[in-house]
């Protein structure tokens, strides 16, 4: 199954580390990314290539991959950076792409 | 700069049929496939399929073949999704986006709204 698993939410404070995991088989096969989307806001790319930032995304934000595992840390969460996160990937043959549930950051 | 942009909100009834845009400007847009996703009310992402403007080459979700149809015109550097037949359970925000080099969806449009209500 392709399906990517991930929590429906994540609670921390200010200053402190925000982990959200997504977990899928296909993951050791296929890279995945990550996006943040704000209230009325269109998604934006924060990580690619499981590990990779995109120019303009803080340094604060950083993926990390292990096996079925994928990872977004938040280091020094920030009130801003209170939104949805959603990974994304493909199945084993890389053509069909899919999201995982999504994951609320609520920053305290 | 590198942008797409999406046609605007739509209200339409059941069982209408609907066209809506995505125009890319400031890349070369046969060289990179362009996908369209489905986010209803409150919901997450969903990825709907894919199309390479070069050749029309496209795939779909099992989710959502049969029930859309992703056009693309090189010509004007557009891509459509399309409905024959629009349902109360297509009321939702539909965004497109680039898929990069970096395999993953690095520019997104704006989204459009389409509302379907008797």
């Amino acid at each position: 199954s392709y399906d990517l698993t991930q929590p429906p939410s994540v609670s921390v404070s200010p200053g402190q580390t925000a982990r959200i995991t997504c977990s899928a088989d296909t993951l050791p096969k296929q890279y995945a990314c990550w996006y943040q989307q704000k209230p009325g806001q269109a998604p934006v790319l924060v990580i690619y290539k499981d590990t990779e930032r995109p120019s303009g995304i803080p340094e604060r934000f950083s993926g990390s991959s292990s096996g079925t595992i994928v990872t977004l840390t938040i280091s020094g969460v920030q009130a801003e950076d209170e939104a949805d996160y959603y990974c994304q990937s493909a199945d084993s043959s890389g053509t069909y792409k899919v999201f995982g549930g999504g994951t609320k950051l609520t920053v305290l | 700069e590198v942008q797409l942009v999406q046609s605007g909100a739509e209200v339409k009834e059941p069982g209408e049929s609907l066209k809506i845009s995505c125009k890319a400007s400031g890349y070369s847009f046969t060289t990179y496939w362009i996908g369209w996703v489905r986010q209803m009310p409150g919901k997450g992402l969903e990825w709907m399929g894919i199309i390479y403007p070069d050749d029309s080459d496209s795939r779909y979700s099992p989710s959502f073949q049969g029930q859309v149809t992703i056009l693309a015109d090189k010509s004007i550097s557009t891509a459509y999704l399309q409905w024959s037949s629009l349902k109360a359970s297509d009321t939702a925000m539909y965004y497109c986006a680039r898929f990069g080099l970096e395999k993953a969806f690095d520019i997104w449009g704006q989204g459009t709204m389409v509302t379907v209500s008797s």
